[in-house]
């Protein structure tokens, strides 16, 4: 079945960006979505469409695509609340269900 | 405002049924993808389907077709997530999720609480 990559932990400084890379066959003809989640707490929509944000959501979170097989999810000045699991979501190749990444552990040092 | 209220905790023995619920409020039900998404306790999410409440289609991640049914009650505005025959695997928070646009199949840009659903062999 279709799956989707992403790196287990980023790290970094307070401050600094972080990228968060997402990887599947079928994103260049799928949008993706995605999300942070929070210990304890149900899962919150950051981007959607590759790199629509929602209303309420910092613009320190962006999102782009490379337009082939990989969307990025790119975090500007990062700050200790950001420490969080965060997960991609797009559509399978035929676009009949969907698929979340496995997910990656921002950890602020 | 948008809310999506899901019923309450269930413990639950293997080879049981249930049927869990999520009750939307604040906008047209009929006009949104409702999806249910798994999480097992330190483990990652799973999509598992969704519901367009207007027409009934139905779409289900292979993992999860044939184990699980997913309905809508057009009614009470009110979607299901169904299981005939329980497994202690089954144990997980279930989300109930409404996409973000009117044709948003796959950006849930809103959640319910969860329902912990607990089951022991």
């Amino acid at each position: 079945s279709y799956e989707l990559t992403q790196p287990p932990s980023v790290s970094v400084s307070p401050g600094q960006t972080a990228r968060i890379t997402c990887s599947g066959d079928a994103l260049s003809n799928h949008f993706a979505s995605w999300f942070q989640q929070k210990s304890g707490q149900a899962p919150v929509l950051l981007i959607c469409r590759d790199s629509e944000r929602p209303s309420g959501i910092p613009e320190r979170f962006s999102g782009s695509s490379s337009g082939r097989t990989t969307v990025t999810l790119t975090i500007s000045a990062v700050q200790p609340e950001d420490e969080a699991d965060y997960y991609c979501l797009s559509a399978d190749t035929t676009g009949s269900y969907g698929v979340f990444g496995g997910g990656t552990k921002l950890t602020v040092l | 405002e948008v809310q999506l209220v899901q019923s309450g905790a269930e413990i639950k023995k293997s080879g049981e049924s249930l049927k869990i619920s999520c009750e939307a409020s604040g906008y047209n039900f009929l006009t949104y993808w409702i999806g249910w998404v798994r999480q097992v306790p330190g483990k990652g999410l799973e999509w598992m389907g969704i519901i367009s409440p207007g027409d009934s289609d139905t779409r289900y991640s292979p993992s999860f077709r044939g184990q699980v049914t997913i309905s809508a009650d057009k009614s009470i505005s009110t979607a299901f997530l169904q299981w005939n025959s329980l497994k202690a695997s089954d144990t997980a928070i279930y989300y109930c999720t409404r996409g973000y646009h009117d044709s948003s199949a796959y950006s849930p840009g809103y959640w319910g609480l969860g329902t912990l659903v607990t089951v022991s062999s």
